[in-house]
């Protein structure tokens, strides 16, 4: 399986600021995915990351408040722009490559 | 729609016990059944994985046993540890392109 390197592992914000999540793959990927994990929640799939065309957004997800790039076949980033107390959670990246791989996450809390 | 169903929520199991925890699923597109384990503040980390061609999978106290017909699938945790303490995920997935629905989680407690 690939090995995910993410960063930032947390952060603190203040409200109406943003902060972009960066996740770097050791290996090609063609799907990159993005979650998020409230607290003591199950994952919740944010979007899709295909490289080279626009990501794909799951309902209540839109492409403004989560803006992602995906320049190449190792690397995504998340954005949580314009944030507020309610995007507190865990972030999570993943790839496919011989099974799921996920990063560490990123736990950001909005005050 | 909750796509894939896990239950219980939470699981208090005495050490030496087995832990139990089950998943039904609706799309019949998929082809991937895999088991997280995750520890606070850590990402989740796979513990075992099953496709339906199989109905049962091993590895050391770990086993899912996979009902194609029913449409579920469980995970068996033999001779429980309190190191085995932390939340358990089932998902599902139609192919390695496509995202991994999981289900709502299970608390596991291993009391010793």
């Amino acid at each position: 399986s690939a090995v995910i390197s993410q960063k930032p592992s947390r952060d603190i914000c203040q409200r109406g600021t943003s902060l972009t999540i960066q996740c770097q793959v050791d290996s090609q990927v063609t799907m990159m995915f993005w979650y998020r994990q409230q607290p003591g929640q199950s994952l919740t799939l944010i979007a899709t990351a295909n490289q080279g065309s626009e990501a794909t957004y799951e309902s209540g997800f839109v492409i403004d408040k989560f803006p992602i790039s995906r320049p190449n076949l190792t690397f995504s980033t998340l954005t949580v722009s314009n944030m507020s107390p309610e995007d507190s959670s865990i972030y999570l990246c993943s790839a496919y490559l011989d099974g799921y791989t996920f990063g560490s996450g990123t736990r950001l809390t909005v005050v | 729609q909750q796509q894939v169903k896990q239950s219980p929520q939470s699981l208090i199991v005495q050490k030496g016990g087995i832990s139990i925890i089950n998943c039904a699923y609706e799309n019949t597109a998929f082809d991937y059944f895999p088991w997280y384990q995750q520890f606070p503040g850590k990402g989740p980390a796979l513990l075992i994985a099953i496709r339906p061609d199989v109905s049962e999978k091993k590895e050391g106290r770990f086993t899912i046993s996979f009902n194609k017909s029913a449409k579920q699938f469980s995970l068996h945790i033999m001779d429980s540890q309190p190191g085995d303490s932390a939340t358990y995920f089932c998902a599902a997935s139609m192919s390695g392109n496509t995202p991994l629905v999981f289900g709502k989680g299970t608390r596991l407690s291993v009391i010793a």
